[in-house]
């Protein structure tokens, strides 16, 4: 079974650019999450989509986004980026079962100058 | 509220050596709990889980025991390599579908 897939792996943009990522998750998985990992903040919790809706979110601004498809796939927006929007955007996804682990994916390292 | 406080790093050890990271949590009812392993440049892998009480999850010579009456679940190993060096999280999933993690602890084995 294929595992978490993420593109693209690396993104450089300028500042006040926008940026799409995107995220296909397992077969059969139908929540994925969205995470941000700086070195100084950890793992930081964006949301969580599940059939479509988003689900959970965590404490960031407005200008981060995100989507699902029917298919699970799932897309993140950030809109008038910030230099301290450079991290790792990490994606996961799960089954509904309350003892099943996120798989993720290897991220995309986006970089702001 | 529901979190997870793991030891902080960088842990260095010498090959060979005997490797613990504490994580404890703290969470109402009773959650499933996880270690999950980063190598540079890469996501996080799930290296082990337990689901109840007293389960021990163990993988790659990594062990760790659910401990319900410290709330506690402890990363062993017995021999550790430098193919080990990484950066180790503690994770719960509680209330269905909700993952606390913690803040990562880097280990470096030295040959």
């Amino acid at each position: 079974k294929a595992g978490v897939t993420q593109t693209p792996r690396y993104l450089i943009k300028t500042r006040g650019q926008q940026v799409t990522l995107s995220c296909s998750p397992i077969s059969g998985h139908r929540s994925v999450s969205w995470y941000q990992q700086t070195p100084g903040q950890g793992l930081q919790f964006l949301f969580e989509y599940f059939s479509e809706t988003q689900r959970n979110k965590g404490n960031f601004p407005g200008r981060f986004s995100g989507r699902q498809f029917s298919n699970s796939r799932s897309e993140m927006n950030v809109s008038t980026l910030e230099l301290g929007d450079s991290a790792l955007y990490l994606c996961a996804s799960s089954l509904e079962d309350y003892n099943s682990p996120l798989h993720f994916g290897n991220g995309t390292r986006l970089t702001v100058t | 509220g529901d979190s997870v406080t793991q030891m902080e790093g960088p842990v260095t050890l010498s090959e060979e050596a005997f490797l613990t990271i504490n994580c404890t949590y703290t969470a109402t009812g009773y959650p499933s709990l996880f270690w999950y392993v980063q190598y540079p440049g890469e996501g996080l892998q799930l290296l082990l889980k337990a689901t109840k009480a007293d389960d021990k999850g163990s993988n790659k010579g990594f062990e760790a025991t659910y401990r319900k009456e410290t709330t506690s679940f402890h990363l062993e190993k017995g021999s550790v390599q430098v193919s080990d060096s990484a950066v180790y999280f503690c994770a719960l999933r509680y209330n269905f579908n909700k993952f606390y993690f913690g803040s990562g602890t880097k280990l470096n084995v030295k040959p």
